[in-house]
């Protein structure tokens, strides 16, 4: 069965400072694979996306950035964290029918 | 300019009632929505989803509706309990792209004993 991967689970971290989240999908060969933010009092807001390795497409402008080294494994990063970083952050993938399925996600938290 | 709408941000329901959740959405072109159930600190679960052929499709206690022509679906939840007080997230797949799904907002849903 397909089980998906993401850590850590809560982080602290100051402003200015970076940032790696990962996630890593089992069960199944290329995924699409997404990267969500949840802030506080919002919806879920796709932050990238990608199709293939090294295929990173970008949803919003921002500090942040993604990449895909492997077939399963996806990677958000920043190189300076903001305050306005904090958030809950999911991984999710999905193949080519319509349902996506999350990580528990990153409650991440810039100080 | 947000394609996929969650108009309340939060309702309470008794148990044993019905939940009615409810979602509009503007792009036509969309081909499923789907319903996620989140709780806190955890990631969203798929519900069930609904094809933009059909305008209804039942899965146990949750049923959602599509009305194309209003470009609205909802979330009925027969009999609520406790135990589904969570987040809804209405979300929608296509209008363009078959890779990135359009989330709602979302509703708190109580469920009062």
């Amino acid at each position: 069965s397909q089980t998906i991967h993401q850590w850590p689970a809560t982080l602290v971290q100051p402003v200015g400072s970076p940032l790696s989240l990962e996630c890593t999908v089992e069960g199944t060969s290329n995924p699409n694979l997404y990267w969500y933010r949840q802030a506080a009092g919002r919806g879920l807001q796709l932050l990238f996306y990608s199709v293939g390795i090294g295929q990173i497409s970008s949803e919003v402008p921002q500090n942040l950035s993604a990449s895909r080294p492997q077939d399963r494994q996806f990677i958000l990063s920043s190189k300076k964290l903001l305050l306005s970083d904090s958030g809950f952050y999911l991984c999710a993938w999905s193949v080519w029918d319509a349902q996506a399925f999350f990580g528990q996600g990153t409650r991440l938290t810039v100080v | 300019d947000q394609q996929v709408k969650q108009n309340s941000p939060s309702l309470s329901v008794q148990e044993g009632r019905i939940s009615i959740l409810n979602c509009d959405y503007t792009n036509s072109m969309f081909d499923y929505f789907l319903w996620y159930k989140k709780y806190p600190a955890e990631g969203p679960t798929f519900l069930i989803s609904i094809s933009s052929i059909k305008d209804k499709n039942e899965d146990g206690r949750f049923t959602v509706f599509l009305n194309k022509s209003a470009k609205h679906l909802s979330l009925h939840i027969v009999p609520s309990q406790p135990g589904d007080s969570a987040v809804y997230f209405c979300a929608a797949l296509g209008g363009g792209s078959n890779y990135k799904l359009t989330f709602g907002k979302g509703t708190l849903l109580t469920v009062n004993p």
